[in-house]
């Protein structure tokens, strides 16, 4: 069955560019999701196709997907930020990554 | 803005079957594919599985032997019915609208299911 590999954990300082890669086999000819997750709450979509944001979603995230890597990019990130990053993936049933623990610190 | 509840026994003994049951509220449950979902305690989300309104089905492999998805349309109500459940069947559940190709837009607040005699 299909697999996405996402780092355990990733720190970034307040202000920097926060990087989220998903990794899995020619995942850039499939669509990717992110998804945000905060203790205690549902996760919340953040980025679907790639790279479009719904609606709510602040500017400061992005998305791109090529090859076999997808990656979640945070510009500016704030100590909000700071949450479980999930990406996803269609392929013969719907997929998700491990997960990432973004620390702002 | 459509809104889900999920409902259910919070406490299942091994061997048993797990129900659960999802209520779509302030919008139609046609034209979508909906999806359970879980997540054991500090750990990742594992999709188990999606039903589309017209009764058609996908399960996680992994699962697919003891699991069971049923929708009801007049009652805007989907169903999990997950059987031979072990304490690896513990988790918070998440019932979910799955918007292919555009993500899974909205979810439940999940109910928590423990396994445990």
């Amino acid at each position: 069955s299909y697999e996405l590999s996402q780092p355990p954990s990733v720190s970034v300082s307040p202000g920097q560019t926060a990087t989220i890669t998903c990794s899995g086999d020619k995942l850039g000819n499939k669509y990717v999701c992110w998804y945000q997750q905060r203790p205690g709450q549902s996760p919340l979509l953040v980025i679907y196709q790639d790279a479009k944001r719904p609606s709510g979603i602040p500017e400061r995230f992005s998305g791109s997907n090529s090859g076999n890597t997808a990656t979640l990019t945070i510009n500016g990130t704030q100590a909000m930020d700071e949450a479980d990053y999930y990406c996803q993936a269609w392929d013969t049933s719907t997929v998700f990554g491990g997960g990432t623990k973004l620390t702002v610190l | 803005q459509v809104q889900l509840q999920e409902s259910g026994p919070g406490l299942v003994k091994p061997s048993e079957t797990l129900s659960l049951t999802c209520t779509v509220s302030d919008g139609s449950i046609r034209n979508y594919y909906w999806s359970w979902i879980r997540q054991p305690p500090g750990k990742g989300l594992e999709w188990i599985g999606h039903i589309y309104y017209t009764g058609s089905t996908n399960y996680n492999p992994s699962l697919k032997s003891r699991v069971t998805m049923s929708i009801d349309t007049s009652k805007n109500q989907f169903s999990l019915k997950l059987t031979s459940v072990t304490a690896a069947d513990t988790a918070l559940y998440y019932c979910v609208r799955e918007n292919k190709p555009y993500g899974v837009d909205v979810w439940g607040q999940g109910t928590t299911v423990t396994v445990s005699s």
